[in-house]
């Protein structure tokens, strides 16, 4: 089975403190994603990334960035967090063996003060 | 832009009745997928839509696609107390070969006993 494991399912920050949220998935899968729910608006798309230290900026990057260093991981970081990116962040992954199966995290939820 | 829109966003309903959650999509589309998430969960796949005029159906659930109106429907059929959840369709815009999702903002369906 597919896994993808985010390390931190409940996390609770101070605004400006800077933020990791991991991402790792066990398929060799070459594109991952991070994604941000919130309550009415669905989710939305931050970051993606198609390959070791590639990244593209989804709908919503602003005060988001990522680090891809190994294929299997793939990071969020919030360099100073406020409380508007108080929210679940989703991440997924997908690759060539997957076929069109797109795979999600648990999510983690989180809770800027 | 790719916009994709879930009507309705609240459906209350009753055990035993039938009904459809329809997803509307700006752009042309690759493929189309249909997930649920219970509360505070991840998403749960449900269907991938690939191609005009793809049905498919598991369970009480059947889930159909129409390229040329950029439509797809989510019907219940016989409800059943179980399938209260947040629903969600997702598209991957053609060309987009990162399968990067936009997502509908979910029809969150109660099935009353």
């Amino acid at each position: 089975d597919v896994k993808v494991t985010q390390s931190s399912r409940y996390l609770v920050k101070r605004t400006g403190e800077k933020v990791f949220l991991e991402c790792v998935q066990d398929m060799d899968h070459e594109n991952m994603f991070w994604y941000r729910q919130d309550p009415g608006l669905g989710l939305r798309l931050i970051y993606f990334s198609y390959d070791v230290k590639m990244k593209e900026k989804g709908d919503i990057p602003e005060g988001y960035s990522v680090s891809r260093e190994k294929k299997e991981r793939f990071s969020l970081i919030l360099e100073s967090a406020s409380t508007n990116q108080t929210s679940m962040y989703l991440c997924a992954s997908h690759g060539q063996s997957s076929g069109n199966t797109i795979y999600f995290g648990e999510g983690s939820w989180l809770t800027v003060v | 832009e790719l916009k994709v829109e879930q009507n309705p966003l609240f459906l209350s309903m009753q055990e035993g009745k039938n009904y459809t959650i329809y997803c509307n999509y700006s752009t042309t589309s690759d493929r189309l997928y249909w997930y649920r998430q219970d509360p505070g969960k991840s998403l749960e796949s449900l269907f991938v839509l690939l191609s005009n005029g793809a049905v498919k159906q598991e369970g009480r659930l059947m889930a159909s696609l129409d390229t040329k109106a950029r439509l797809s429907t989510l019907h219940i059929t016989a409800a059943v107390h179980d399938l209260s959840a947040t629903y969600f369709c997702a598209v991957v815009e053609s060309g987009a070969g990162s399968y990067q999702l936009t997502f509908g903002k979910g029809t969150k369906l109660s099935v009353i006993p």
